[in-house]
């Protein structure tokens, strides 16, 4: 079973508008992290925002902002008030820590967004 | 602080061959890992470290191996290269624990043919 799945493998958006990018994630493990990067057509991997299981808030970060369902098991990503400068490919990614020291990132196979002026 | 280097930055391989990517980091972390990235795959873990001396595999660790020496210092080898190994690595590395991102070097792209 796929650890985390994104299901939309492209979107396009009209510039300043909001966009949700889904994800949902498979583990049974209560301590985990959820991850999103962005990867520019540049290559790099950036690192956008970062939920803990037990943050009872939603995360947060400029226009960037995670929507944590834990029932639901989903971290969708939330860009507010789109730029040309998102267009990129976004990752969303788990961590697990069943042991100290083992912690593994996986990823989901990403959602090219495109930004349209 | 550079954060996390590879190289080379672009390499063409005969299958058969064997060569070493390299990766390291300067900001002390104990965690440092190895993907590659396939079109439509994501990012995949091959091995990864916990510290020196400690290394694990990951999801396809198959015809590679790793060692860890030094805190800083991650490479990778293929032992024998094969087409399916054509993709783009990426090293990462972090504070060993659950909170903390990982980050990424700027990748290395592997062809071979």
């Amino acid at each position: 079973a796929q650890k985390i799945t994104q299901t939309q493998p492209g979107m396009f958006v009209q510039e300043k508008e909001a966009v949700t990018l889904d994800c949902t994630y498979d583990t049974s493990d209560q301590s985990y992290g959820l991850f999103w990067y962005k990867q520019p057509s540049s290559g790099e991997m950036i690192f956008l925002i970062y939920q803990g299981s037990y943050d009872e808030q939603n995360a947060t970060e400029g226009r960037y902002s995670l929507n944590f369902q834990k029932a639901r098991k989903s971290a969708n990503l939330v860009i507010s008030a789109s730029q040309l400068g998102d267009s990129a490919m976004y990752f969303c990614a788990m961590r697990e820590a069943p042991n100290f020291g083992n912690e593994k990132l996986t990823f989901g196979t990403g959602t090219r967004l495109t930004i349209i002026p | 602080n550079a954060g996390v280097t590879q190289t080379p930055k672009f390499q063409v391989l005969k299958t058969g061959q064997s060569m070493t990517l390299q990766c390291a980091q300067d900001m002390n972390h104990e965690y440092m890992s190895w993907y590659r990235q396939d079109p439509g795959m994501g990012l995949r873990l091959i091995h990864y470290s916990v510290g020196a001396g400690i290394t694990d595999q990951g999801e396809v660790p198959n015809g590679y191996n790793v060692s860890r020496s030094t805190t800083e210092d991650f490479p990778l080898r293929l032992l024998s290269a094969a087409p399916s190994q054509t993709s783009v690595y990426f090293c990462a590395s972090s504070y060993s624990s659950l909170g903390y991102e990982q980050y990424f070097g700027p990748g290395t792209r592997l062809t071979v043919t």
